[in-house]
């Protein structure tokens, strides 16, 4: 194991739920990440976290929330999604943010949108 | 800017023969380079790293790549695929820090490589 733990590993919701995602590393790392895998895409970083404080934003839509209540769990809260935001979304760490790079990736959450 | 193009998006090879996937990027400073691998159902995993030390960089599961500055490229090499290499691998590049210190990273799109028994 990469000890970056995602739960669920699978997700059907519809497009009026609210779900969330977690994450859970178990690395010591100082910064976690939040990204989106589509098929034939490159994978896009959604958000950055660093001890705790949000970095990065990459212009992602308000129905993805994120929060890190502390560095070793980060959530992704969903609300109101449509069919296109189906994917895998990845989390991952890195010992901080100057080596988001050299990344731990846990398994993913498979996000299907109905 | 910083860009990564991945040639192939797949790559069928034999069993014991030699793997080559492809990787040409575009950088206007020094780039720190990498291969990820993610295997079916799985998160990715870096394989190796290109960080302006040797060109010539070894990672893990016999993998290399190679920095050629004039051809802006880092391909992957192996020199006998194995049936467990099979999976998705990626390219990554990065030379830029924003100004809050976070490393910008762009992916590849990704090339999968199929080994046939």
């Amino acid at each position: 194991e990469t000890g970056v733990t995602q739960t669920p590993r699978h997700l059907v919701m519809g497009m009026t739920n609210k779900k969330s995602l977690k994450c859970e590393q178990h690395l010591g790392h100082n910064a976690m990440y939040w990204y989106k895998q589509s098929a034939k895409k490159p994978l896009e970083l959604m958000f950055v976290y660093s001890l705790e404080e949000r970095v990065e934003n990459n212009s992602v839509p308000s129905r993805f929330s994120p929060e890190c209540p502390n560095s070793s769990h980060l959530f992704l809260h969903l609300h109101t999604l449509q069919p296109e935001d189906s994917a895998l979304y990845l989390c991952a760490s890195s010992q901080d943010q100057g080596s988001g790079a050299e990344a731990f990736f846990g398994q993913g959450t498979r996000l299907t949108v109905v | 800017a910083q860009s990564v193009t991945q040639l192939d998006s797949h790559v069928s090879v034999s069993e014991g023969t030699p793997v080559l996937l492809r990787c040409n990027y575009s950088s206007s400073y020094s780039p720190s380079l990498f291969w990820y691998v993610q295997h079916p159902n799985k998160g990715l995993q870096l394989l190796l790293k290109y960080t302006s030390a040797a060109t010539l960089v070894k990672g893990i599961n016999g993998f290399e790549a190679e920095f050629k500055k004039s051809e802006t490229s880092f391909h992957l090499t192996k020199p006998s695929a194995h049936m467990s290499d099979a999976a998705e691998y990626f390219c990554v590049v990065s030379d830029l820090w924003d100004s809050g210190g976070y490393q910008k990273v762009t992916f590849g799109i990704g090339t999968k490589l199929q080994v046939i028994p």
